[in-house]
């Protein structure tokens, strides 16, 4: 049975700075992985995703990497911004149609 | 991208009554999902809603409780019945299998708040 962790639970940083933030699953044998951005009252936003194939992928400030072996993925957010205050969410995918969730990482930026 | 949105955004429920959740899409999307966060938890898939035919439910989840509509590609209805305070939770629907797009890239709607009293 595949488990998502995500570690810290929570994050406070100073705006400007580079988050980064990790995802470990149990079970290598995933299709992709994808990162989540969840806002209060607005459900969840795909931010990226990874086929298993791939090692990274990269959108503006964003940067995956995925690296099945170890069962570990981290998502780089470079230059931090106020609005990047969410929980961001990791979510593997294997065989059939199901994602399995981490519990999230709280994020905060403070201006 | 995909639009989905669910009616209502939040409701406040007796136990032992039944709530409908619906959701629509703004496009045709070949997959749709349900899922549950529980107050502090993350999400986990109650089940898939397969078009015109019974939805494939996970491990915990049974057809009697959460009964669930497809009759078409963009959209789809959750019960969640004979309500008890445990029902208490965000529930989420889901799309995927968008044309246009990578098919694996999934879409969530922004959940509806249900409180059991």
């Amino acid at each position: 049975k595949q488990e998502v962790t995500q570690i810290p639970a929570a994050l406070s940083v100073p705006e400007g700075e580079n988050l980064v933030l990790n995802c470990s699953f149990t079970d290598s044998a995933i299709y992709n992985l994808q990162w989540f951005r969840q806002d209060p009252g607005k459900g969840l936003t795909s931010l990226l995703l990874i086929q298993s194939s791939q090692r990274e992928q990269t959108s503006g400030r964003l940067n995956a990497s995925l690296d099945k072996s170890s069962g570990r993925s981290t998502l780089y957010i470079a230059a931090s911004q106020p609005g990047d205050s969410a929980t961001y969410l990791c979510a593997a995918k294997a065989a059939g149609n199901k994602l399995t969730f981490g519990g999230g990482t709280r994020v905060l930026v403070k201006p | 991208s995909a639009v989905i949105s669910q009616k209502p955004s939040r409701d406040i429920c007796q136990r032992g009554t039944s709530l409908t959740i619906q959701c629509q899409v703004d496009s045709q999307v070949t997959m749709m999902f349900w899922y549950r966060q529980q107050p502090g938890q993350s999400l986990t898939l109650i089940a898939t809603a397969n078009q015109g035919s019974e939805a494939t439910y996970e491990s915990g989840f049974v057809i009697d409780k959460f009964p669930i509509s497809r009759p078409n590609l963009t959209f789809s209805t959750l019960t969640v019945s004979n309500m008890s305070p445990e029902d208490s939770s965000i529930y989420l629907c889901s799309g995927k299998g968008l044309a246009g797009v990578p098919q694996e890239t999934q879409y969530f709607g922004p959940g509806t708040r249900l409180l059991v009293l």
